[in-house]
Order: C-alpha cells, then structure tokens, then sequence
C-alpha cells in the first residue's frame, strides 16, 4: 500500500501570503496524484487532479506541482475562505486508493 | 446537475448491521464505477469500497472492511448501496459517495454531503 505523508500537520499563515503544503508518497505514484479542499461539516472539493490540473471551477491561485514521489499544493495568495483541511490522494495501480493526513491551514 | 444524497445511517449496537444508500441524478449513473469514502471524527479521509460501472467488472474493498461490508449498485434505480455487517466502534464515521471524473478512474469530482453511522452500545 502506498503511503502518503503530508507536511506540515498544520500551517498558520495570513490573509495574502503564499501557501506552500506537501505530500510525498512511500513510492512513485507517476503523476497520479489529486488534492482536495475540506471545510467543516463539508464534503471534500477535488482542487487538482493528475498532479497540476485544477479541477472545473478551482480558482487560479490554487496550483499543483510534482511528480514521482514528491508533491506540492501552492495557494498564492490566501483568501478567507482558503482556510480549510487538505488532502492529497494517489490513484496508481489502484485499489487500495490512498489519502494523505491532511495538512490543516490555519489563519493567524 | 450532478447529486448524490446517501441514506441509512444512524445509531447501531456493535455487532450490527446497517445498509446505506446513495441517490444518484444527473449523469449516466451506469456508465460510472461508484465509490464508498469514510471519515472517523476529527480524523482523516479512509477509502471504503469501489464497484465498477458496466463496462467492467469488479469490487474492491479497503482491508478493514473486507469480508463484512458489501458494495452493490442498482442501474435502473441510479442507486449505489453499501451493506455493512459486524459493526465494530472502528467503523463510527461519515461515510460518503462519490463519483470520479471519468470512468474507471479513482480521483472524486462529486460526492454526497455524507451520512453518519455510529457505532455504540
């Protein structure tokens, strides 16, 4: 099973600066990767899939980077409601599909 | 429009039985493979159950659900179920539907807004 860890746990940034989150897998996972939003009491929201695509309707701040093993999630500029839970998620060679633990991103 | 809207949840006893359901509309809902996500309290997102769409063939179930869940799905009625047996505290979560964004693939576009299942005595 491929495992992936995100870093940080928890992010604490402000308003307009620049998000940077993490995730790298226990194996490649080719580009095969998607991330996704999660606000409380909220379904997930797909961002970006195979690696650095944004999903229908994703604001452009939002990009994704990365390859093999190692992935990032970059937020430009944080708007208010960017505050949420986010994971990664990897596809290859599935099942099992796998999740990350969630990076929390946190206002300051 | 895509929904889907699941059903079935609620209190059981550890040991019991509990089966959900997930209401489809808006797309094709046979054409797509259909999938089962859960997520414990304050915790992190768990793959469930995946059943394939009728161009294929297949069901697949996380390990710690194998031999006691069972994913099904009714094309006539755009309905996905998931029957869930011996209930441990484990399996307390919210448990979601969702539909990937092409066929036979597993990356999650649309999901229901879940359905809690709690395991207690």
């Amino acid at each position: 099973e491929i495992v992936l860890t995100q870093s940080p746990a928890t992010l604490s940034l402000s308003p307009g600066e620049r998000a940077t989150l993490s995730c790298r897998a226990s194996q490649s996972v080719s580009n095969y990767l998607a991330w996704y939003q999660q606000k409380p009491g909220q379904a997930p929201r797909l961002l970006i899939y195979d690696a650095s695509n944004r999903a229908t309707g994703v604001p452009a701040r939002f990009s994704g980077s990365g390859s093999g093993t190692d992935f990032t999630l970059t937020i430009s500029s944080l708007e208010p409601e960017d505050f949420a839970v986010y994971y990664c998620q990897q596809r290859v060679n599935w099942p099992p599909i796998t999740f990350g633990q969630g990076t929390r991103l946190e206002i300051k | 429009e895509v929904q889907l809207v699941e059903s079935g949840g609620g209190l059981v006893k550890p040991g019991g039985s509990l089966r959900l359901s997930c209401a489809a509309s808006g797309f094709t809902f046979s054409l797509y493979n259909m999938n089962w996500v859960r997520q414990a309290p304050g915790k992190g997102l768990e793959w469930v159950s995946s059943i394939s769409g009728s161009t294929n063939s297949y069901m697949y179930y996380a390990d710690s659900v194998k031999g006691r869940f069972t994913i099904s799905r009714d094309n006539a009625k755009n309905s996905l179920f998931l029957q869930m047996n011996s209930l441990s505290a484990e399996d307390t979560a919210v448990y979601f539907c969702a539909r990937p964004t092409t066929i036979d693939y597993a990356q999650f576009d649309y999901w229901g807004q879940g359905i809690l299942v709690t395991v207690s005595s």
